[in-house]
């Protein structure tokens, strides 16, 4: 069974970063492209990033790039997402989820809570 | 402002029948890109419900229906059950000048009344 399972969440202030983690298992990792998705308080989906199965290429949403940087460590089956310069409108919740033509399957998601 | 525009909320009585649109254009769904449309239950993360278009994954009971045409997309609830009460939205691909990128619907509030 797929599972993936986020970590890394939590309070930071503006301009401060965090690291989101995110572990998966059930099955190959090295097969398939990544994304990070995530929802602010009471809104809609809002696709992040994406990195590809050898994660030789990534693409970001103007909203985040150049502060963002999606990255992945096939050996230990594991996706991250390294967040600078955070803003009060990067406060969310962070899914990491499989691309598989769609997102086929998601994690149970990170909150991020950016504020003094 | 999402890329794709969906209901904000559509209702409907148990067993009847109800209908979400998806509006794109000719940068995104009318390019030819396929649409997915995911589940979204309350306090759950979200689930994918149709896949390519029109394709039921595995376990999604056949009371679920997708299609597209042209610039738009439509996912179907027929037989509507008081489990079906969620969020749904519709995702696809927009073109940009580097390369085409993911985008999502508004989402749209399923109400079993």
């Amino acid at each position: 069974e797929v599972h993936l399972l986020e970590s890394g969440g939590g309070l930071v202030q503006p301009g401060g970063s965090l690291r989101l983690y995110c572990a998966a298992s059930g099955f190959t990792f090295n097969s398939y492209e990544m994304t990070w998705v995530r929802q602010a308080p009471g809104k809609g989906l809002d696709w992040v990033s994406y990195i590809s199965s050898g994660g030789d290429t990534t693409h970001y949403a103007d909203s985040v790039k150049g502060r963002f940087t999606i990255s992945r460590d096939n050996a230990k089956n594991s996706l991250y997402l390294q967040m600078n310069s955070l803003r009060a409108e990067d406060t969310a919740v962070y899914y990491c989820a499989r691309l598989d033509h769609a997102f086929d399957s998601w994690g149970q998601g990170t909150l991020v809570t950016v504020s003094s | 402002q999402s890329v794709l525009t969906q209901p904000p909320s559509v209702s409907g009585a148990p067993g009847q029948r109800v209908t979400i649109s998806c509006t794109g254009s000719s940068s995104n769904i009318g390019a030819g890109y396929d649409v997915h449309w995911y589940q979204q239950l309350p306090g759950t993360a979200p689930k994918l419900l149709i896949d390519g278009n029109s394709n039921r994954p595995s376990g999604v009971p056949d009371r679920f229906s997708g299609s597209k045409s042209g610039t738009s997309a439509s996912l179907a609830i027929t037989g509507l059950q008081a489990e079906d009460e969620a969020d749904y939205y519709c995702q696809s691909y927009d073109s940009t000048l580097s390369g085409p990128f993911c985008v999502f619907g508004s989402g749209t509030k399923v109400t079993v009344l």
